[in-house]
């Protein structure tokens, strides 16, 4: 069966220094990847999507980044943290055509606070 | 502009009440997905509605997709403590093939 892992569940950062956070799939192939960023209890804005490996697609322009360096690891990132960045991260995955493929399903997400 | 509306945005009823919960929009979407998510955790698949005026039930749960496939609802019957969540509905949209959600609805059920 498939599972998605996403680490670390919590994290607390200044503003200014970097993150990554990492997401990786197990039990399935070429998946298409996303990373979706949640306000209190609301609902989700994406964020970037790949649909294989080195390929990203931006939906919101920010302080954001985001890589694929493996078929299966999907990575966001930042070279200096503000505190606007603060919130739930949640990476997904689906199978088919992109977004209206199936339905996603999602990692247990990162509650980032910016201080 | 919210291309899925969903209300109420917030509801807190008794346990044994029903309740119902839309999601509306003025685009039409290709298939349109339920999901429900508890605190600290990602959401997960409730259902997929694909055909205009389909109804799924799932136990206490009846989703439907509208007639022009451009609502949808989601009614729960006796409602449970342990139905409480956030329940977020997602339009897939017809051309693009972008998935949407809507802003989600906040349910307590008070035992």
């Amino acid at each position: 069966s498939q599972t998605i892992h996403q680490w670390p569940a919590t994290l607390v950062q200044p503003v200014g220094s970097p993150l990554s956070l990492e997401c990786t799939v197990e039990g399935t192939s070429n998946p298409n990847l996303y990373w979706y960023r949640q306000a209190a209890g609301r609902g989700l804005q994406l964020l970037f999507y790949s649909v294989g490996i080195g390929q990203i697609s931006s939906e919101v322009p920010q302080n954001l980044s985001a890589s694929r360096p493996q078929d299966r690891q999907f990575i966001l990132s930042s070279k200096k943290l503000l505190l606007s960045d603060s919130g739930f991260y949640l990476c997904a995955w689906n199978r088919g055509a992109g977004q209206g493929g199936s339905p996603l399903h999602f990692g247990n997400g990162t509650r980032l606070t910016v201080t | 502009t919210q291309l899925l509306e969903q209300s109420p945005q917030f509801l807190s009823i008794q346990e044994g009440e029903n309740l119902t919960v839309y999601c509306n929009s003025s685009s039409v979407f290709s298939s349109l997905q339920w999901y429900r998510q508890e605190p600290g955790e990602g959401p997960v698949l409730l259902v997929t509605v694909v055909t205009g005026g389909e109804v799924k039930k799932l136990k206490r749960l009846t989703f439907q997709f509208g007639d022009a496939r451009k609502d949808s609802s989601l009614h729960i019957t006796a409602a449970q403590p342990g139905d409480t969540g956030l329940y977020l509905c997602a339009g897939v949209t017809q051309g693009a093939q972008k998935l949407v959600f809507g802003q989600g609805t906040r349910l307590t059920i008070n035992p």
